[in-house]
């Protein structure tokens, strides 16, 4: 089984709102990621948890918070967003973080910002 | 910068013949080698990974790998309407964390 779940599917948020995005694995994968991708365009990487840990931020905007309260769960908590930020965020894992190893990704939550 | 290169497409090819899919990569250094489909609005899927030299196949796709040259391709025989895709390469960037370099991906058109 190489299922990662995300929720919602969809999103419409205004520029002053707050929310959040969930993502879940039951693999017991200890590596999660936030992608970013817009449309034509291939993934973007934006966060890395490795062991609930933050492992890397490509520089991400603070409007952008991750969060991993445990080993299956990954949250990204969105806030003041702009209409550029509308976008597919994708969550994937991994057994663990490094070479030689899959990443699974999983359905996605499409973004838009009014 | 390190970068992969693929070609855009549309690659279109008749039911039943062999599709071709090409990658190359700038990062000597990179050890690991993923192809993904994904199909309009839904995510990417991983199909195929290699790492080392050669060919590994798997049902009726077969990557090649060849570091030396710094390519990668994908074959998919027999294609099918349903193989209908983007396919995205992507390449570790060499360092020990493992990161995904992605390619801007190949739209893969399959005629009945």
């Amino acid at each position: 089984d190489t299922e990662v779940t995300q929720t919602p599917k969809h999103l419409v948020m205004g520029m002053t709102n707050k929310k959040s995005l969930k993502c879940e694995q039951h693999m017991g994968h200890r590596a999660m990621y936030w992608y970013k991708q817009k449309a034509k365009k291939p993934p973007e990487l934006m966060f890395v948890y490795s062991y609930e840990k933050l492992s890397i931020n490509e520089s991400v905007p603070s409007r952008f918070s991750p969060e991993c309260p445990n080993s299956s769960l990954l949250n990204l908590h969105l806030h003041a967003l702009q209409p550029e930020d509308s976008a597919l965020y994708l969550c994937a894992s991994s057994p663990r973080q490094g070479d030689l190893i899959e990443q699974y990704f999983g359905p996605g939550t499409r973004l838009t910002v009014t | 910068q390190k970068e992969v290169e693929q070609n855009s497409g549309p690659l279109s090819v008749p039911e039943g013949a062999i599709a071709s899919l090409n990658c190359t990569y700038s990062d000597r250094v990179s050890q690991s080698f993923f192809w993904y489909r994904q199909y309009s609005g839904k995510s990417p899927e991983l199909i195929m990974s290699i790492y080392s030299n050669g060919d590994k196949e798997d049902g009726r796709f077969t990557a090649q790998l060849n570091k030396a040259s710094q390519y990668v391709s994908l074959l998919i025989r027999d294609s099918q309407p349903s193989d209908s895709a983007t396919y995205l390469c992507a390449v570790t960037d060499g360092g020990s964390q493992g990161n995904l370099i992605f390619g801007k991906g190949t739209k893969l058109s399959v005629k009945p």
